[in-house]
């Protein structure tokens, strides 16, 4: 099974902030990545797939790139709605594979 | 207006089984694949399984935690994928999501609500 490693787990930062989640894969995945925000109470939104498309709907202050083991997951300007987790996913391999998440909170 | 809709979780005694419905509106059903990802509570997402569609002859996967207990179907003419968990353990509990997987991609673009799962005595 492909193994996914976010960094870091957990962040602080404030609104205005300029953040940037990793997820590293254990093996070459292409550019077979997606990325999800989570609220607490809610299901997942797809934010970016294919390592750096913009799900339609997802403001242009997320972006992504990346490909084989690293990516990025990068917020250009924290706003107070983004407070929430962030997961990796590959779509490369069977089983597809979940990062553990990054908590992103309010400094 | 897309949606996906979860039904059928509910309290259950380990080793019994559990039938979960996943409902589609708002999109060509027949053309999506469809997983299924559990949450238990406050942990990460584990992805569960997956069915393609018509064209992919609806072939199936699963997780290996899963594989032989749990069965996945659907009913393009009910818009409707099936899960059924059967030789359930306490590590089963969760809150189970159904996503629509464009075949195109893959990846989760629509997902529901979830339905709990609890297996306990």
């Amino acid at each position: 099974d492909i193994q996914l490693t976010q960094s870091p787990s957990f962040l602080s930062a404030s609104v205005g902030d300029r953040v940037t989640i990793t997820c590293r894969a254990s093996q070459g995945i292409s550019s077979y990545l997606a990325w999800y925000q989570q609220k607490p109470g809610k299901a997942p939104k797809l934010l970016i797939y294919a390592a750096s498309t913009l799900e339609s709907g997802v403001p242009s202050r997320f972006s992504g790139s990346g490909s084989g083991t690293e990516f990025t997951l990068t917020i250009s300007s924290l706003q107070p709605e983004d407070f929430a987790t962030y997961f990796c996913q590959q779509l490369n391999n069977i089983p597809l594979t979940f990062g553990q998440g990054t908590r992103l909170e309010i400094k | 207006e897309v949606q996906v809709v979860e039904s059928g979780g509910g309290l259950v005694q380990p080793g019994g089984s559990l039938r979960l419905s996943c409902v589609g509106s708002g999109f060509s059903f027949n053309d999506n694949y469809i997983d299924w990802v559990r949450q238990a509570p406050g942990q990460g997402l584990d992805w569960v399984g997956r069915i393609r569609n018509k064209a992919k002859s609806y072939t199936t996967d699963y997780a290996a935690s899963v594989k032989g207990r749990f069965t996945l179907s659907r009913d393009d003419s009910q818009n409707s994928v099936y899960l059924q968990m059967n030789s359930l353990k306490t590590e089963d509990t969760a809150l189970y999501y159904c996503s629509r997987a464009p075949a195109s991609y893959g990846r989760s673009v629509d997902w529901g609500q979830g339905t709990q799962v609890t297996v306990s005595s």
